[in-house]
């Protein structure tokens, strides 16, 4: 099966930046979704299709891609921006298989 | 404003059923994508299924033939009928609205129900 491959954590300090990866062997032909969840609390889309920001996303929050690899940067880290990220995509066109990463513990310390 | 309220989770026997309900407003279910994904205590993201707009469904492997996702358009409503459950099925279900286009993600987010599989 298709998987995902996000590091288990990242630490930033306060005001710094963070960068998340997800590397996958399929992503140039793929969207990459992206989303952050707190403690306790349901998922919230952060950016869809690599690259795009929903209303009510700030811009510090912005992903990217190029090849195999994804990246979601949170620029001015905040202390509401820990918690943990995850990718999102399908394992190939037509036979919808939604596949997440195993997540990214993000500590703003 | 889109909502998403889940209903129908619980502690139920091994091998046993459960129907999953999500409810929603502010939008109709029949003109969107509708995902359930799934979270075991502690760990991350499954996706389990998805139902198109024109009504064609994906499963994954790890449930196929033993869960279905379906819609009512009169409640607005989309559920998850779970059978032969078994205690890895445990986890927290989130109801979904996604991308109105093919192999799309999650855009809104239920608060999810508890399903706990245990004797």
């Amino acid at each position: 099966s298709y998987e995902l491959t996000q590091p288990p954590s990242v630490s930033v300090s306060p005001g710094q930046t963070a960068r998340i990866t997800c590397s996958g062997d399929a992503l140039p032909k793929r969207n990459l979704y992206w989303y952050h969840q707190k403690s306790g609390q349901a998922p919230v889309l952060l950016i869809y299709d690599d690259s795009k920001r929903p209303s009510g996303i700030p811009e510090r929050v912005s992903g990217s891609s190029s090849g195999t690899m994804a990246t979601l940067t949170i620029s001015g880290a905040q202390e509401e921006d820990e918690g943990d990220y995850y990718c999102y995509t399908t394992d190939s066109t037509g036979n919808h298989r939604g596949v997440f990463g195993a997540g990214t513990k993000v500590t703003v310390l | 404003e889109v909502q998403l309220v889940e209903s129908g989770g619980g502690l139920v026997q091994p091998g046993g059923s459960l129907r999953l309900s999500c409810a929603a407003s502010g939008f109709s279910v029949s003109d969107n994508y509708m995902s359930w994904v799934r979270q075991a205590p502690g760990k991350g993201l499954e996706w389990v299924s998805v139902i198109y707009t024109y009504g064609r469904t994906f499963s994954a492997d790890s449930v196929e033939g033993r869960f279905t996702i379906s819609r009512d358009s009169s409640r607005n409503t989309v559920f998850l009928q779970m059978h032969s459950l078994r205690a890895e099925d445990s986890a927290t279900y989130y109801c979904t609205r996604d991308f109105n286009w093919n192999d799309a993600g999650p855009a809104y987010w239920g608060q999810g129900a508890l399903v706990t599989v245990s004797s």
